[in-house]
C-alpha cells in the first residue's frame, strides 16, 4: 500500500505571508510526483509535474521542491493572496502501479 | 472550451437504482480515469482507460462497470445503489506515457455529485 502524506492538514494565515507545505512519499520506485491545486466546489487544477530528484518548479508566486531519495516534495508560496486560498493536493506516481495516490491535502486559508 | 465534462452534475436517486454518469474529453488524452471523493475527501482511483482499453481496476464492487466506446468517452454505470456509493465522482483525462512522464498531468472533470436516498 503506497502511502502518501501531507502536512500540515490546514493552514491559516494573513495575506502577504509566505507559506510552504510538505508531501511525504516512499522514496522507492518514483515516477513521478504531481501537485494540484483544488478550490472548493470545482476540480483539482495541475500545478508542476515533477520528475527528477532535486528539481524545483515555479508558477508565479508558487513553487516546488523535490527530492526522491528522501521521499518528500515541498511546496511554497510567498506573498499569499485570498485568491491562494485551496486545498494544495500532492500525488505520487511509482514506476510498478503506474496510478496517482492523492495524499489528503493541505487545506490553505489566507485572509485578507 | 469545457475540456473535461461530466454529466450529470448532480444525481439524486433511491437505492437499488442503476444509473451513469456520462464523461468526455476534448483535449486528446489517450488515458481516462475515474476517482471517487470519499466523505475524508480523499480522491482514491477507481479505474483507467488506455485507449479504450482497461488498465487500472482497483477493489471496486461489481456493481460499478465503466464502458469506453472510444478514446475522448468514458462513462461509469453503477447497479443497485446503495447509500455508501453517495460521494463525488471525477472523471480525469491525461497523455500516457509514451509521450514523457510531464505531460501525464491529469485533467479533471468538474465532479459529479451523487445521493443516494
Amino acid at each position: 500500500i503506497l502511502n502518501v502524506e501531507q502536512s500540515p492538514q490546514s493552514l491559516h494565515v494573513q495575506e502577504g505571508d509566505s507559506t510552504n507545505f510538505t508531501c511525504s512519499f516512499p522514496s522507492s520506485n518514483f515516477y513521478a510526483l504531481h501537485w494540484y491545486r483544488w478550490e472548493t466546489a470545482k476540480s483539482p487544477e495541475a500545478l508542476f509535474v515533477m520528475t527528477l530528484n532535486g528539481d524545483e518548479k515555479k508558477k508565479g508566486r508558487i513553487s516546488a521542491t523535490l527530492n526522491t531519495k528522501e521521499g518528500y516534495s515541498y511546496l511554497y508560496i510567498k506573498g499569499s493572496q485570498p485568491e491562494d486560498s485551496a486545498t494544495y493536493l500532492c500525488a505520487f506516481m511509482d514506476t510498478g502501479f503506474q496510478k496517482l495516490v492523492f495524499g489528503t491535502g493541505t487545506r490553505l486559508l489566507v485572509s485578507p | 472550451d469545457t475540456a473535461v465534462s461530466q454529466t450529470p452534475k448532480y444525481l439524486v436517486t433511491q437505492m437499488g437504482n442503476d444509473k451513469s454518469i456520462k464523461c468526455e474529453q476534448n483535449l486528446g488524452h489517450d488515458t481516462m480515469y475515474w476517482y471517487k471523493q470519499d466523505s475524508k475527501k480523499f480522491l482514491k482511483i477507481m479505474f483507467s482507460y488506455n485507449n479504450k482499453e482497461l488498465i487500472i481496476n482497483e477493489t471496486v464492487p461489481n456493481r460499478f462497470s465503466p464502458k469506453s466506446p472510444d478514446k475522448a468517452h468514458l462513462n461509469l454505470h453503477i447497479n443497485s445503489l446503495e447509500l455508501g456509493d453517495s460521494a463525488v465522482y471525477f472523471c480525469a483525462s491525461s497523455h500516457s506515457g509514451t509521450s514523457g512522464r510531464e505531460t501525464e498531468t491529469q485533467y479533471f472533470g468538474p465532479g459529479t455529485r451523487l445521493l443516494v436516498l
